[in-house]
């Protein structure tokens, strides 16, 4: 069935990375874009970042803009957010979600402390 | 990019109906027919009700419907079931690749 499972959040200090994943199945994975959507904890959605199809196209929300980096592997059916300088307000449950937003994964949280 | 306004919270009976509004600006909801409604229980991933504006994916009840008027797009759920009680969310897209999500509204079946 179509699916996707995030993986690799986890506990950081303040100014460290993380690279959680999405991996997918069920569905034909290069010809759709991804998103990522976050969530703190009790608090709305906020969208993240979108890459195209092929990847070569990348898009950010201003929040993380510059220290956020969405990639995807294609072989793998994989996509990625590679973190940079967190920060505590980057904590949040990270999901990803295909194109059209109709196909959720599970979530990963990413907890930033120090 | 500021978050779309949503009332924090929405109530009725089984059986009634409730509208759940979610306001933008001409550059978001206004500006563009790709208004999305999302159902999350606690502790779960977000489930897409209502995209562009009041289409409905396959296998939502017809009691959801979306509709958009200016800068506000609206929810309505009727005939309310002890289910349907979860948070909502509204999101638009707002150009340049960009997204954004509404504040969300706790729908409660009374």
């Amino acid at each position: 069935q179509v699916q996707l499972v995030e993986s690799g959040g986890g506990v950081v200090q303040p100014g460290r990375s993380l690279r959680p994943s999405c991996a997918a199945s069920g569905f034909t994975f290069n010809t759709y874009a991804m998103n990522w959507v976050r969530q703190a904890p009790g608090e709305g959605l906020e969208w993240v970042a979108i890459i195209s199809r092929d990847g070569s196209k990348k898009y950010y929300a201003d929040s993380v803009k510059g220290r956020f980096t969405i990639s995807r592997d294609n072989s793998k059916n994989t996509l990625y957010l590679q973190m940079t300088g967190l920060r505590v307000e980057d904590t949040a449950v990270y999901y990803c979600a295909v194109e059209g937003f109709d196909i959720w994964g599970q979530g990963t949280m990413v907890t930033v402390s120090s | 990019q500021s978050a779309l306004t949503q009332p924090p919270s929405a109530s009725g009976s089984p059986g009634q109906s409730v509208t759940i509004s979610c306001t933008g600006t001409s550059s978001d909801v206004g500006g563009y027919n790709y208004v999305s409604w999302y159902q999350q229980h606690p502790g779960k991933a977000p489930k897409l009700m209502i995209y562009e504006v009041s289409k409905r994916p396959s296998g939502v009840p017809d009691r959801f419907s979306g509709s958009k008027s200016g800068n506000t797009a609206s929810l309505t759920v009727s005939g309310l079931q002890a289910d349907d009680e979860a948070d909502y969310y509204c999101s638009s897209y707002a150009g340049s690749n960009n997204y954004v999500f509404g504040t969300g509204t706790k729908v409660t079946v009374l």
